[in-house]
């Protein structure tokens, strides 16, 4: 069975602090998915990244960067330079590799409040 | 490029009436997706279809909840009869090879 946890519940930063969103996940798969989504207040699911397992590499987006390990079974999501917009509950979540990458297994989410 | 649409976005109902739920995905795709979102959870699958057909409902309390998706584009869940602990947002969501686009959801209160 799959499982994701995010161990933060709640994260409270200050405007321009970097903030890190932990992910660690279960699978039994060699190959397999991982994505993070972004939800604002308005409920909607933001995709922001997909990583496939055999790509190790680290990823930046603009204040976004992700660090998968495999060895440690983590996927990482790091913001850099906070802003009052990124508040939101961000979800982890992982695939199986035969579903090409859609059908979901979500961690709980952590809510993230930045603060002016 | 138009987004799942989902509608109503807020329903309140009582315990034990029924309710349904509307979803128009994106226009192509070929997966589609309902998921149930507790408050304070991650979202958890109920079921998904390939067209018009069922690919996973195994999730899916069929007791109480259907779902269909006929011509293999928009889809409908339905509850009946509901009950307290089905106060959730339900998201659906559809894909074309990969990547899952959510709607909005609609928030059920069921008193």
């Amino acid at each position: 069975a799959q499982k994701v946890t995010q161990a933060q519940t709640e994260i409270s930063v200050v405007e321009k602090e970097d903030v890190t969103l932990d992910c660690v996940y279960e699978t039994r798969d060699t190959t397999y998915y991982l994505f993070w989504y972004k939800q604002p207040p308005s409920g909607e699911l933001v995709f922001l990244i997909r990583r496939n397992s055999f790509d190790e590499q680290n990823e930046i987006s603009g204040r976004y960067s992700w660090n998968f390990q495999k060895s440690t079974s983590s996927f990482n999501f790091t913001i850099t330079a906070s802003q009052v917009v990124d508040s939101a509950v961000y979800f982890c979540a992982l695939s199986e590799w035969e579903t090409s990458g859609s059908r979901l297994t979500f961690g709980e989410g952590t809510q993230l409040t930045v603060n002016p | 490029e138009a987004g799942v649409a989902q509608s109503p976005r807020y329903k309140i109902i009582e315990k034990r009436q029924s309710v349904a739920f509307w979803c128009n995905p994106i226009s192509g795709h070929a997966t589609l997706y309902w998921y149930q979102q507790i408050l304070g959870q991650g979202p958890k699958l109920l079921i998904q279809f390939q067209n018009n057909g069922v690919v996973d409902d195994s999730q899916l309390p069929k007791d109480r909840f259907s779902a269909e998706r006929l011509k293999g584009v928009d889809s409908t869940l339905k509850i009946q009869p509901a009950k307290l602990e089905d106060s959730a947002v339900y998201l659906c969501a559809s894909s074309l090879v990969a990547e899952a686009f959510f709607g909005q959801g609609t928030r059920l209160t069921v008193v």
